[in-house]
């Protein structure tokens, strides 16, 4: 496709369950994010892809959220047992090493 | 530590009049500079970037090695200017700033 691709634009889930997310990345970018973004504020870091190089986890705000990317293809971020406060829009980007970023629609995903 | 600081969460001004979007970095090295704006409803996308010297939409942003920072700029202020503000810097992994949301009053 021509841009970053995310998916579903919108999720409502029931508090305790997993949610999965999904993003597709301009073909041959090397980078990939992952940021939320809650209503009203600015860009939460999560995770950063790079190539094969281990991934930049420090964002992840606890051991239940995790993503995965293999190669330079698509990522998935996935959120255990949702609570409300994961309520957000989660934004995914990419860029060929660190020349600019490209971003996606977005998820919105809702807990109640 | 490598920082990224909007020291204004939200900025507004009167149509016609200057605006400056303050943006001040901690980083160790020679990072890309780039200012990201979010209109209402539409995708984060680049503004600007500092490699590139250019003015987009009328906006300017200076770098200032010895303060480390990199303030976006407009003189002549539009309603449609009206939108989220990111700032952002680094080099592979880029450094985001919190964000300033602009209201530009008629």
């Amino acid at each position: 496709g021509a841009g970053v691709s995310q998916s579903p634009s919108n999720k409502v889930t029931e508090k305790g369950k997993d949610v999965e997310l999904r993003c597709d990345p301009i073909s041959g970018h090397t980078a990939l994010y992952w940021y939320r973004q809650r209503l009203g504020q600015g860009l939460e870091f999560l995770i950063y892809f790079q190539g094969n190089s281990a991934p930049d986890k420090s964002g992840l705000p606890s051991d239940r959220f995790s993503a995965e990317r293999t190669g330079e293809s698509v990522s998935t971020l996935t959120i255990q047992r949702t609570q409300q406060e994961d309520s957000a829009v989660y934004l995914c980007a990419s860029s060929y090493w660190g020349i600019e970023a490209f971003f996606g629609q977005g998820t919105r995903l809702t807990v109640v | 530590a490598q920082r990224v600081t909007q020291p204004e969460k939200l900025l507004s001004v009167f149509k016609g009049a200057p605006v400056e979007l303050k943006c001040n970095y901690s980083y160790s090295g020679s990072p890309e500079l780039f200012w990201y704006v979010q209109y209402s409803r539409q995708r984060l996308q680049l503004l600007l970037r500092h490699i590139s010297r250019e003015s987009i939409k009328g906006f300017t942003a200076d770098l200032n090695k010895g303060e480390t920072s990199f303030h976006l700029k407009k003189p002549f202020a539009q309603e449609e200017d009206s939108a989220m503000y990111y700032c952002a810097i680094g080099n592979y992994q880029l450094i985001w700033g919190a964000g300033t949301k602009l209201i530009i009053k008629p």
